[in-house]
């Protein structure tokens, strides 16, 4: 497609339980970034990977997430035991890598609105 | 803890009238400063990414400045428009760090 595709648009769980939230880049972008919204709060900056690599992992807030990317492609965000507080939009953007992927403007998704009952 | 200061944080402007609003952020560690539109039950959309100080960017009715030695970018619309309104977001890229930290956004409402 010709934009990001995020999936599934909205998820509603129980806590406790896994979910797999996915990203579809533009084809070409080899950046790729992953924000949280959460209610009433500003953009927070998740991880991003260069490649299928993730350089800096120290923005995901805790280890219940994990993020992978296959090739220059899909990537998937895990939460695993999922808590209230993870509740929020879920966005992903993907761009031209320049240098550090840095200084690209990021085209973002729609999002995956996640709510934990 | 590095932090993106935008203000104000919400901003009424009548259809017609220019306006402009600031993002702060640490002048250490600069590596390049995004501007980005986000309207109501869209995803956010770039406007503008600044990489060197003094750098200056237009998109037709809408500019941006910036300067890292004093850390801001001012951002301004002329003559605003119905469709302006939006939340505009900045976000500074970290040198140190594969990061990027946005602001929490200045929301901009333009009354008719």
């Amino acid at each position: 497609g010709a934009g990001v595709s995020q999936s599934p648009s909205n998820k509603v769980t129980e806590k406790g339980k896994d979910v797999e939230l996915r990203c579809d880049p533009i084809s070409g972008h080899t950046a790729l970034y992953w924000y949280r919204q959460r209610l009433g709060q500003g953009l927070e900056f998740l991880i991003y990977f260069q490649g299928n690599s993730a350089p800096d992992k120290s923005g995901l807030p805790s280890d219940r997430f994990s993020a992978e990317r296959t090739g220059e492609s899909v990537s998937t965000l895990t939460i695993q035991r999922t808590q209230q507080e993870d509740s929020a939009v879920y966005l992903c953007a993907s761009s031209l890598v320049g240098f550090r992927g840095l200084d690209q403007p990021q085209h973002f998704g729609d999002g995956t609105r996640l709510s934990i009952l | 803890i590095l932090n993106v200061e935008q203000s104000p944080q919400s901003l009424h402007v009548q259809e017609g009238d220019s306006t402009n609003f600031t993002c702060s952020f640490p002048s250490s560690n600069f590596y390049a400063l995004h501007w980005y539109r986000w309207e109501t039950a869209k995803s956010p959309e770039a406007l503008f990414v600044m990489t060197l100080n003094g750098d200056e960017k237009k998109k037709g009715r809408i500019s941006a400045t910036l300067n890292t030695k004093e850390g801001y970018s001012y951002l301004y619309i002329k003559g605003s428009q119905p469709e302006d309104s939006a939340t505009y977001l900045c976000a500074f890229g970290v040198n140190r760090d594969d990061k990027i930290i946005f602001g929490k956004g200045t929301r901009l409402h333009i009354l008719p």
